[in-house]
């Protein structure tokens, strides 16, 4: 089955720091979600981003479909950053929403 | 974006006991919802995928009879954990996608402990 793989695993931030989080996918898809799980377990939702470049506020994210990779950039990091991210992705042949979740990033931002 | 919303947030039942878990969409109608179990540290695993008024479809390796899904309108599917045991706890969090948008919108989860 398909594959994703997020990188780095965990990440320790000074607060104002910049960051590039990347997640890698085996096979062709038709959706990529990043997500950001906070302490008490709520995913919230961060970008929709089958491909192509977003942004919202401090935070970014790119994916190239053609190259099965995508990128979520955060840039003055807060605090309130801290958490798991993880991006998921649905298949072609699956049905839309059905997702596969890498393992996380787990980013941790230091005052 | 779309509100998903799943009750209850924690619960605590004795082994051999049966848990219902409600998620619910409550701006749209959900077409699909979907259940993931999250243990600790872990990522997210899908159990089943929910139609309505249809039979849920489970992952390869999930017991159906334990782990009864019911989605019986366009905005609520329940999951009933039945005769839970403590291997059962865990974190379990639902997911909706509308009529023409296949962007998932999570609950906030339920925190299943079973002593």
């Amino acid at each position: 089955g398909i594959q994703v793989e997020q990188s780095p695993p965990d990440l320790i931030l000074q607060e104002g720091a910049n960051s590039t989080l990347r997640c890698n996918f085996s096979d062709s898809v038709n959706n990529l979600q990043w997500f950001h799980q906070n302490p008490w377990g709520q995913l919230i939702n961060l970008f929709y981003i089958p491909s192509g470049t977003k942004q919202n506020g401090r935070l970014s994210a790119t994916t190239v479909a053609t190259e099965r990779y995508s990128l979520l950039y955060i840039s003055s990091s807060q605090t309130t950053d801290s958490g798991v991210y993880f991006c998921a992705v649905d298949l072609f042949y699956n049905q839309g929403g059905k997702l596969i979740f890498g393992q996380g990033t787990e980013l941790s931002v230091k005052p | 974006g779309a509100v998903v919303s799943q009750h209850p947030s924690w619960v605590i039942c004795k082994s051999g006991t049966s848990v219902k878990i409600e998620c619910r969409s409550l701006d749209f109608q959900a077409t699909t919802m979907f259940w993931y179990r999250q243990f600790p540290k872990q990522s997210l695993m899908l159990m089943a995928t929910s139609n309505e008024g249809s039979k849920a479809t489970y992952e390869q390796g999930v017991e159906k009879d334990k782990f009864l899904i019911n989605h019986a309108s366009l905005t609520l599917s329940t999951l009933t954990v039945t005769s839970a045991h403590p291997e059962d706890s865990s974190f379990y969090i639902c997911s909706a996608t509308g009529v023409m948008n296949t962007e998932a919108f999570f609950g906030q989860g339920t925190r299943l402990t079973v002593v």
